[in-house]
């Protein structure tokens, strides 16, 4: 049984291109998550995917976007990269939402904007 | 404002002794915490949950104590291992919503 699967696991990206990170969340899992994790810190929300819809969000600026497939996998898209984007993005998956159950995470993709 | 903070960030154990890791977390309404455990280059790794109307909960060597009149939450490692080498977050959430993390506590195993 697969976990969170996330692609690429590392990017390197201009400042002020744009980049789309992938996920596919664990079989049988609906939610999905997006988080951002700067080295030595702990991951910060930025959205939440269910039933295609954003359903909540982070404090991250607009430039940060998201989509949810039927399949249920997901992608988180940032415009205008700025350096300080530079972080590991990790996705998690659960099923369903707004239940206490806990988060599973993919191994996230280390991007580096220069 | 929303945070959940850890007292020690980072703490060495002697191999075979028992770890404990600290949390505090200021949002008394969070129903629902998990400590996670992160090894480098990977992403965070569920060890074990508790909801707010317990006060402890065990699983295979890790033991989850939940104060909520201090809002403190901790992690038992027993018998602590060179594998249990990593960063452990704790994170809260109410309602299952997004999880708010700590920083971090490193904890290394020396052998």
């Amino acid at each position: 049984d697969a976990g969170v699967t996330q692609s690429p696991t590392h990017l390197i990206k201009t400042r002020g291109q744009q980049v789309t990170l992938r996920c596919s969340p664990k079989s049988g899992h609906d939610t999905v998550s997006w988080y951002q994790q700067a080295l030595g810190q702990g991951p910060q929300f930025i959205f939440q995917y269910y039933e295609e819809e954003e359903r909540q969000r982070g404090n991250f600026p607009d430039r940060f976007s998201g989509h949810q497939f039927p399949n249920y996998s997901s992608e988180l898209n940032v415009n205008a990269l700025l350096l300080g984007d530079s972080a590991l993005y990790l996705c998690a998956s659960r099923a369903g939402t707004g239940v206490n159950s806990p988060l599973h995470f993919g191994n996230g993709t280390r991007l580096t904007v220069t | 404002g929303e945070s959940v903070g850890l007292h020690l960030p980072t703490l060495s154990v002697q191999e075979g002794d028992n770890s404990i890791i600290n949390c505090a977390y200021s949002n008394s309404a969070s129903d629902y915490f998990i400590w996670y455990k992160q090894e480098s280059g990977k992403g965070p790794q569920f060890i074990i949950d508790i909801r707010s109307n317990m006060d402890k909960r065990q699983g295979q060597r890790v033991t989850v104590l939940l104060n909520k009149t201090v809002k403190h939450l901790s992690l038992q490692i027993a018998a602590t291992q060179p594998g249990d080498s990593a960063v452990y977050f704790c994170a809260e959430t109410l309602y299952g919503n997004k999880l708010v993390f700590g920083a971090g506590t490193i904890l290394r195993v020396k052998s």
